[in-house]
C-alpha cells in the first residue's frame, strides 16, 4: 500500500464546467475525508464517510459539491458550474477509527477555474 | 464561534536551536489536538496527537504540551535542522469518535544554517 492516492494532481476547468476527482485511500482505513485549502489557510472540513456512508457534511458545502464512496473503498467528489472561488487544492485523507491514528492525506488534487 | 490561532508570522530561527510554535483555540474544547507538517504543494502529514487529559508528549525531536486550562497548545522541536523548515499545521478534534478535524491556518518556520 503506497498511501493514499490523488488524481488527477491539476485541473484547470473553465468556469461552468464540472469536474471530478478520485481518492483512494489506504486499504484498511474505514474513514475517509475531504478537506479544500485555499493558499495561507489550513485545510477545511468539507466531508467525512465512514465505510461507504456519509455521515457529515460541512454546512458551507454549496450544493454543487458531492461525494460518494461507492463499497466503502475509493471516493469521488464532484463539483457542477465550477465557479472562479472553487480554486484551491483538494486533500483527501482516510484514517484508522482507532484512538493514536492520525489522518494520512493524499497530495491533493490543484483545482484552478479560469 | 470556534476559532483556532497560529502566529501568522513566519518562524526564523537559527539551525541547533529550539523552535517552539503555538496554537491557542476559542469557543472549542477539544477532546484531543494534533499537529501536522505541510510542505509546500503537499498534503500534510501527521506528526503528534495528545489528548485532554494529556499535559506532554514527545516523539524524537518533538515535543507537544497542551493547557486545556489556558486554551492552548506548544509545539517544540529540539535541535532544528534547515530539513524541518515547513509549515506546521494545529488541528482540533471532537470528542465523538475522531471525526473531523478543525485545523488551524499554520505557522511557517524557517531553520537557517
Amino acid at each position: 500500500d503506497t498511501g493514499v492516492s490523488q488524481d488527477p494532481r491539476h485541473k484547470i476547468t473553465k468556469r461552468g464546467q464540472n469536474v471530478t476527482f478520485r481518492c483512494d485511500p489506504i486499504s484498511e482505513h474505514n474513514r475517509l475525508y475531504w478537506y479544500r485549502q485555499t493558499l495561507g489557510q489550513g485545510p477545511e472540513f468539507l466531508t467525512y464517510f465512514q465505510n461507504e456512508a456519509q455521515l457529515e457534511k460541512s454546512r458551507l458545502l454549496s450544493d454543487r459539491f458531492s461525494a460518494e464512496r461507492p463499497k466503502g473503498s475509493f471516493s469521488t467528489l464532484e463539483i457542477q458550474r465550477t465557479e472562479q472561488g472553487d480554486s484551491a487544492m483538494y486533500l483527501c485523507a482516510s484514517s484508522l477509527a482507532e484512538a493514536n491514528y492520525g489522518y494520512t492525506f493524499g497530495s491533493g488534487t490543484r483545482l484552478t477555474v479560469v | 464561534s470556534q476559532k483556532i490561532e497560529q502566529n501568522s508570522e513566519a518562524l526564523n530561527i537559527q539551525e541547533g536551536k529550539t523552535a517552539t510554535l503555538t496554537c491557542n483555540y476559542t469557543n472549542y474544547s477539544p477532546a484531543y489536538l494534533q499537529w501536522y507538517r505541510q510542505d509546500p504543494g503537499r498534503g500534510p502529514v501527521f506528526l503528534l496527537l495528545i489528548r485532554e487529559n494529556e499535559k506532554e508528549k514527545r516523539k524524537e525531536r518533538l515535543k507537544v504540551t497542551f493547557d486545556t486550562t489556558l486554551k492552548q497548545s506548544l509545539f517544540h522541536i529540539t535541535a532544528s535542522q534547515p530539513a524541518d523548515s515547513a509549515t506546521y499545521l494545529c488541528a482540533l478534534g471532537d470528542s465523538g469518535g475522531y471525526n473531523k478535524l478543525i485545523f488551524g491556518a499554520g505557522t511557517r518556520l524557517a531553520v537557517h544554517p
